[in-house]
Formats: C-alpha cells, sequence, structure tokens
C-alpha cells in the first residue's frame, strides 16, 4: 500500500517569504500525485496536480510543485506568499495502475500561518 | 452544476444513536467516496464505490455502512455512533474510470458525538 509523509506539520511565515512545502510517497508503481488546500472553514480544494509530462507543475494562486521520481517527493512551492494563504495544505497520491478506485491516500497535512 | 453537496453540515448525536449522512454529486461521476478528517491524521478513506449498486471498503470502514442506489448518491450510515466517530466527514466524486481523475470534495459534514 501506499503511503505519504509530510514534513512539516505546522509552519509559521511572514508576508512575502518564499514557501516550501514537503511531501514523499512510498509506492512501488506509477502515481498521479495532487497538492489540495483547506481554507479555514472550507473543504478542500485542488491546488494542483501531475499525471504525467514536464515535472514541474503550476496551479492556481501563483503555487507550483515539482515532481522528483528519483526521490519519491512533490514539493509544494510558491515564491512570495500572502496572508490568505494562511491553510491546511495536503498532499495525497493515488496509484496509476488502479484508475483511481481505490481512493486517494493523504499526508497528514501541514498548517500554514502567514503573519501580516 | 452544484459539484458535491452533503447533508447534514453539522450533527450532534448521543452514544448508540443512528444517522445517515447523504452525499450528492450532479457530475456524472461513477466513482465516490467517503473520507474522515481528524486533527493530525489527515483524510482517511471509510468506504469507496466505483459504480451504482457497488461498494468497498477503504481505510477505516469498521462501525460504517455505505450505499449507493442511485449513481449521483452515496449514503453513509452510522448504526451505532460511539465518541471515536467525532470527525468532519468528506464526500469526493471523480471521473470515470481512468487513471488521470481528480477528485471533488464536497463541503463537509461536523459529526459529534457524545
Amino acid at each position: 500500500a501506499q503511503s505519504v509523509s509530510q514534513h512539516n506539520h505546522h509552519v509559521i511565515l511572514s508576508e512575502a517569504a518564499s514557501l516550501e512545502l514537503g511531501c514523499n510517497y512510498s509506492y512501488g508503481g506509477t502515481v498521479n500525485l495532487f497538492w489540495y488546500v483547506q481554507y479555514p472553514g472550507q473543504h478542500l480544494q485542488l491546488l494542483l496536480k501531475y499525471f504525467s509530462g514536464d515535472p514541474l507543475v503550476k496551479g492556481i494562486k501563483g503555487f507550483e510543485a515539482e515532481f522528483i521520481k528519483s526521490k519519491f517527493s512533490f514539493n509544494l512551492r510558491k515564491p512570495s506568499v500572502q496572508w490568505s494563504d494562511t491553510a491546511e495544505y495536503f498532499c495525497a497520491v493515488i496509484p496509476y495502475s488502479g484508475g483511481g478506485a481505490d481512493g486517494l491516500t493523504f499526508g497528514k497535512g501541514t498548517h500554514l500561518i502567514i503573519q501580516p | 452544476n452544484a459539484g458535491v453537496t452533503q447533508t447534514p453540515k453539522f450533527r450532534v448525536l448521543k452514544t448508540g444513536q443512528s444517522m445517515t449522512l447523504l452525499c450528492a454529486q450532479d457530475m456524472n461521476h461513477e466513482y465516490m467516496y467517503w473520507y474522515r478528517q481528524d486533527p493530525g491524521m489527515g483524510l482517511r478513506l471509510i468506504h469507496y464505490s466505483v459504480g451504482e449498486g457497488t461498494t468497498a471498503k477503504g481505510e477505516v470502514p469498521d462501525g460504517y455502512n455505505v450505499s449507493r442506489l442511485k449513481k449521483q448518491n452515496f449514503l453513509l450510515g452510522l448504526e451505532s455512533a460511539a465518541p471515536s466517530q467525532t470527525s468532519v466527514y468528506f464526500c469526493a466524486s471523480s471521473t470515470p474510470g481512468t487513471a488521470q481523475e481528480t477528485q471533488y470534495f464536497g463541503p463537509g459534514t461536523r459529526l459529534l458525538v457524545l
């Protein structure tokens, strides 16, 4: 079975700082990778996803992530964060071969707080 | 399109009571999922369905039952609620049968079991 590890459970940054959230997964085959965001009191929204092709993917709100296959990593980045980026961020994977039937496997989440 | 909707938004139960959470989607998705979210645990899959009339167990199925009588609806039942089932429950759905589907989530149901 696959698993996902997010390196930081809590991150506090000042506005305009750069952000990198780590995500590593374990699985022996091909996976699809996702980052979801959950703003306070809201449901999960898709930030970005990687299926194939260019390992650097861009998402909404200026976020990007880089898939490094050799490191089983899919780290999320943003050059300059804003107060409105305060949220919980989840990395998730799904095996390519399963066709989606097994559901997503999530990391435990990173709680990001941006200080004005 | 409403996307994925969940009913109710919030519920308080006493230990031993039963209830059903309803998830509805209007995107004609084949796959539907129920997750629970607990602090520090991320989201964990409870049950899922790959089509009308079919269901399967996920990572944490104990204490829950599900039914998918109609393609657009996925019901999650708690027959005898326990305090350990206090959680936020999210439903999701995805496009049919490809490996590149994206799951779309509902707004969640917050359940408190006393």
